[in-house]
Parts: C-alpha cells; sequence; structure tokens
C-alpha cells in the first residue's frame, strides 16, 4: 500500500530564508506527483505537477525535484515572504483497482515570519 | 466553466440527520473524484466517477455514504444518519479523462460539521 510521508510536519522560518520541504513515498509505481497548498478553511490550490519521466518543474520562486527510483521529491521555495505561509501537500498519482487515485502526505505546515 | 466549484461551502447538522454535498466540475471533464480530508490529514479517496457511473466506490467508509451523478456532470454526495466522525472537509476534483498522468483539479471543499 502507497505511503506519502512529509518531512517537516511543521516549519516557521524568517523572511528570506530559502526553504527546502521534503515528500517521500513507498512505491514508485506512479504516475505524476503534484504540490498543493492549502490556505487555513480553503481548497487545494495546485502548485506544480511532475510527471513520472521528468525530473523537476519550475514556477517563480519554486521548484519541485522527483527521483522516482528512491521515492523522493522536494519542494524549494526561494526567498520565502509572509504570504507563503500556508500547508503544503505532496500528493503521487496511481493507478489502484482500476482507478488513478491521489495519495496524499499529511502535509507541511509553513510559517514565514516577518 | 471557470473552475470545480462546490456548495454549500459550510455545512453545519445534527448527528443522526442526512445532509447531500454538490460538485460542480470543469465543464467538459469526464473524470470526478470526492476525497475526504480529516481534521490535520491529508485528503483520502472516496469514489470516482467516469461519466455517469461510480467506476470505484472503494473508499467509502460505509453504506451510510453514496454518490451520484445522473447526468455525467454534477455530482451529489449523500450521507446518512450522520455522525460526529463524518464532520470534515469534503473535496471534490475533476479531470478531462481518467488516465495517467491526467492532472486533477479540486474544488474549495464543503465543510460538515456534525454536532
Amino acid at each position: 500500500k502507497q505511503e506519502v510521508t512529509q518531512i517537516p510536519a511543521a516549519l516557521s522560518v524568517p523572511e528570506g530564508e530559502n526553504l527546502v520541504l521534503n515528500c517521500s513515498f513507498t512505491d514508485s509505481a506512479i504516475y505524476n506527483l503534484q504540490w498543493f497548498r492549502q490556505d487555513p478553511g480553503k481548497g487545494l490550490t495546485s502548485l506544480l505537477l511532475i510527471q513520472s519521466s521528468q525530473r523537476e518543474q519550475t514556477s517563480g520562486r519554486l521548484n519541485a525535484s522527483l527521483d522516482k527510483s528512491s521515492g523522493r521529491s522536494t519542494l524549494y521555495i526561494a526567498a520565502s515572504q509572509p504570504g507563503d505561509s500556508a500547508t503544503y501537500l505532496c500528493a503521487v498519482s496511481q493507478l489502484t483497482s482500476g482507478t488513478y487515485k491521489y495519495i496524499f502526505g499529511t502535509g507541511t505546515r509553513l510559517k514565514v515570519l516577518a | 466553466g471557470a473552475g470545480v466549484s462546490q456548495t454549500p461551502s459550510n455545512k453545519v447538522t445534527e448527528k443522526g440527520k442526512y445532509v447531500e454535498l454538490r460538485c460542480d466540475p470543469i465543464s467538459g471533464h469526464t473524470a470526478l473524484y470526492w476525497y475526504r480530508q480529516s481534521l490535520g490529514q491529508g485528503p483520502e479517496f472516496l469514489i470516482y466517477f467516469q461519466g455517469t457511473g461510480a467506476a470505484d466506490d472503494s473508499g467509502l467508509p460505509n453504506d451510510r455514504f453514496f454518490a451520484v451523478r445522473p447526468e455525467g456532470s454534477v455530482s451529489t454526495l449523500k450521507i446518512q444518519r450522520t455522525e460526529r466522525g463524518d464532520s470534515a472537509v469534503y473535496l471534490c476534483a475533476s479531470s478531462l479523462y481518467a488516465g495517467a498522468g491526467e492532472t486533477q483539479y479540486f474544488g474549495p471543499g464543503t465543510r460538515l460539521l456534525v454536532l
């Protein structure tokens, strides 16, 4: 059974720091990996999608990497800002019982201090 | 449409009552998914529709939960005899089709609180 783990569970950093969020998964048979942002009381906002054949994706200050064989992904946030404060979720797309489902981690709660 | 929409955004009910949660997917998307997110957890898969049919309902926790998508667009998640443990955020997602690597687009969720 696929298990997705995110470390750390919570992180508090001063504004301007570069930071790395980690995601690991136990079964490398995935089709893609997606990083989401979730603000308190809100839904999921997609940040970056990495297909299984790709190694990384970049969007602005965000860079996500994928090492499928080792079951790891990292989300790198450059020059963090207070507006980056949110919960970050990673999810892997896997074929289970004939359905392409997302399996989510429990998230990293990020707080960027002004 | 602009994106996946869900109504209501918040629902408070009493234990034992019946509730319906609605999802309006992106226009033209054939695949629709329901997930449930408990406090402090990541979302967990409930059910998947391809067109009008429930192709996979393996994530539904018990027979109090049921979902329909009668015309292949809007879907309704129905919960009978609600229990306090049903309190969670219910998320809906849609994708153009259900295929390898296809992106699922999520709605804002319905926050259900069972008192």
